[in-house]
């Protein structure tokens, strides 16, 4: 069955730092990936978007990359702030007009 | 660009009654829109898929009876839940595609808590 993993349900790391998230899939072939962050009690808020034949992406402190060998992709914020802290989740999509599958999404805390 | 609104932002309903969410897509028109339900530390896990002017297609396991999908015109669709149960209660949250200027993207609602008591 198709599957999406976020490596780790909380992640705390400290402000400044970089924090690397971790989105794997099984049995999907997905057209690209997105990550969106949630707050609580919120939608979801779309991040970045990268496709499958695209290696890597950037905006702001945010980076994401694309491995469809590894069947990975990793999230990267860089000189993370408190403001970071949410959730973070991943989401595939085959084509273009199908719904979104999201990984369970992993919690994040930048301690200051 | 490409904003859905979504109300209300949050309800509380007696056990048996029903209750309506709308979600209006205000700067574009949206031909699809998904709905999706999310539980406390859990994934947003889909409901159901509407497209503009004909019948929903639902997930496995839930029950087209129970949550019931309008999607009548390009900017407006709703979602219903119908004799709620306790069980019902969760945050759901709808979704649009878009295309704007070559670009493709999804944008989401702010979702709706629905507290069955």
């Amino acid at each position: 069955s198709q599957k999406i993993e976020q490596n780790s349900e909380a992640l705390n790391i400290q402000e400044g730092k970089t924090a690397t998230l971790t989105c794997n899939y099984t049995n999907y072939s997905p057209a690209y990936l997105q990550w969106y962050r949630q707050d609580p009690g919120r939608g979801p808020v779309f991040l970045l978007l990268i496709r499958e034949n695209e290696k890597e992406k950037r905006k702001e402190r945010l980076k994401v990359t694309f491995d469809t060998t590894l069947k990975q992709s990793l999230f990267h914020i860089t000189a993370s702030q408190p403001a970071d802290s949410a959730t973070y989740l991943c989401a595939l999509a085959t084509t273009g007009n199908t719904p979104l599958v999201f990984g369970k999404g992993t919690r994040l805390s930048v301690i200051a | 660009g490409a904003v859905v609104s979504q109300h209300p932002s949050w309800v509380i309903c007696k056990s048996g009654t029903s209750v309506k969410i709308e979600c209006r897509s205000l700067d574009f028109q949206a031909t699809t829109m998904f709905w999706y339900r999310q539980f406390p530390k859990q994934s947003l896990m889909l409901m159901a898929t509407s497209n503009e002017g004909s019948k929903a297609t639902y997930e496995q396991g839930v029950e087209k009876d129970k949550f019931l999908i309008n999607h009548a015109s390009l900017t407006l669709s709703t979602l219903t839940v119908t004799s709620a149960h306790p069980e019902d209660s969760s945050f759901y949250i709808c979704s649009a595609s878009f295309r704007d200027r070559g670009r493709h993207g999804y944008t989401f609602g702010s979702g709706t808590r629905l507290t069955v008591v």
